[in-house]
């Protein structure tokens, strides 16, 4: 069993959806939870950031955390064409030696 | 403020050859990852340099692959000999300190080995 297990999708949605991404863990020692978008022959770039459970809100942008569950999300409200990406779910322990555990990624198209 | 840098951007070699990478990070940032995204999966940790020391190389494969991080700065990434296996997306990352808050990672160079 990986530590990270997330749905490659792809998803397909039109514009203006309300986009939901998950991942679930069996590490309990993650502490710190991030979503990263890829574009195309990009790295990635971090997008939300959570420490242990609760919401996080930026704009369009909703990370949830339930370590209970061992389950985040993310959702993306009124989707445009320009979230089209691979969304990654990255996890890690925290400390000095601060490895971040990914999901494979989930890949989104929003169609016009 | 500008990115972490690398270079170059593709490579595709044959097996066996050898193949280098760099990596300059972010001004004044002390902490420097290598992760390999092979495709279709998540970025895996290669290596973690804290200043010039690593931190954590556990998931390296030491037999073919080495890095070094002259003087706290740049660094490269090396592989000798290739193995087809090893076709991948090379990313560097870099952070101001051993917190994973302020993560920058680079474009990455794309490695294809024939």
């Amino acid at each position: 069993q990986k530590e990270v297990e997330q749905d490659p999708g792809p998803l397909s949605v039109p514009e203006g959806a309300i986009v939901s991404l998950n991942c679930t863990y069996s590490n309990s020692a993650f502490q710190y939870f991030m979503w990263y978008r890829q574009y195309s022959r990009k790295g990635p770039e971090l997008l939300m950031y959570t420490y242990s459970s609760g919401n996080k809100e930026d704009g369009r942008f909703t990370a949830q955390v339930d370590k209970s569950s061992k389950y985040i999300s993310l959702f993306i409200r009124d989707s445009q064409p320009s979230d089209s990406a691979t969304y990654l779910c990255a996890m890690s322990e925290g400390g000095t030696a601060s490895k971040l555990t990914f999901g494979t990624g989930t890949r989104l198209q929003v169609t016009l | 403020e500008a990115g972490v840098a690398q270079s170059p951007r593709y490579k595709i070699i044959e097996k066996r050859q050898s193949v280098a990478f760099w990596c300059n990070p972010i001004s004044g940032h002390a902490t420097l990852y290598w992760y390999q995204q092979i495709l279709g999966q998540g970025p895996k940790l290669l290596i973690q340099f804290q200043n010039n020391g690593v931190v954590d190389d556990s998931q390296l494969p030491k037999d073919r692959f080495s890095a070094e991080r002259l003087k706290g700065v740049d660094s490269t990434l090396k592989i000798q000999p290739a193995k087809l296996e090893d076709s991948a997306v090379y990313l560097c990352a870099s952070t101001w300190g051993p917190l994973v808050r302020g993560y920058t990672f680079g474009s990455g160079t794309r490695l294809t080995v024939v």
